[in-house]
């Protein structure tokens, strides 16, 4: 089975603070994928790498940042947190052949709270 | 704005009824379209997806229907169980990386 776990569940941080969030999938997957999700927005994407040090921002990648140094782990990055960064993140993953399956895996979340 | 429109945003349906969500977009481009299933607590995880060049595609008691010309897409949950209470997300995509644009979502919940 595919497993994409994240490093916290529940976070708690103060508006200013660098946060950092770690994602690590098992599969080998080349694609990872960093979301937000809101009530009555769904899931938006914030960026997205498809190898290792590539990275492709999403829809709104504005006051975050990623890092990818190695294939199974990606990191999203709040340079300075903010309130309106509350939120759920989740993190996911898949094959780069996307003729075979543009399934995405994901990660259990993590839920974001900037005080 | 999102790019896939869908409703309704909450579904209240008896066990062994059926629950239908719809879902509409406008870029002609996209090429892939799933349905995502999330219980509290988790992820969401593939529950069944469809390509345009078929209208529709069943596993199970979950069907996908696909008008095309209409530029829509719905789920439909046959003989719904309580088990089938979670949130259910459509989505989109496009481009060879699998990025997904995704629906707002709706909350179902099947009464015993």
């Amino acid at each position: 089975d595919v497993k994409v776990t994240q490093s916290s569940r529940y976070l708690v941080k103060r508006t200013g603070e660098k946060v950092f969030l770690e994602c690590v999938q098992d599969m080998d997957h080349e694609n990872m994928f960093w979301y937000r999700q809101d009530p009555g927005l769904g899931l938006r994407l914030i960026y997205f790498s498809y190898d290792v040090k590539m990275k492709e921002k999403g829809d709104i990648p504005e006051g975050y940042s990623v890092s990818r140094e190695k294939k199974e782990r990606f990191s999203l990055i709040l340079e300075s947190a903010s309130t309106n960064q509350t939120s759920m993140y989740l993190c996911a993953s898949s094959l780069s052949l996307a003729e075979i399956s543009y399934e995405q895996y994901f990660g259990p979340g993590t839920r974001l709270t900037v005080t | 704005q999102q790019q896939v429109k869908q409703s309704p945003q909450s579904l209240i349906v008896q066990k062994g009824g059926i629950s239908i969500i719809n879902c509409a977009y406008e870029n002609t481009a996209f090429d892939y379209f799933p349905w995502y299933q999330q219980f509290p607590g988790k992820g969401p995880a593939l529950l069944i997806a469809i390509r345009p060049d078929v209208s529709e595609k069943k596993e199970g008691r979950f069907t996908i229907s696909f008008n095309k010309s209409a530029k829509q897409f719905s789920l439909h949950i046959m003989d719904s169980q309580p088990g089938d209470s979670a949130t259910y997300f459509c989505a989109a995509s496009t481009d060879s990386w699998g990025k997904l644009q995704f629906g707002a979502g709706t909350q179902v919940v099947v009464t015993p």
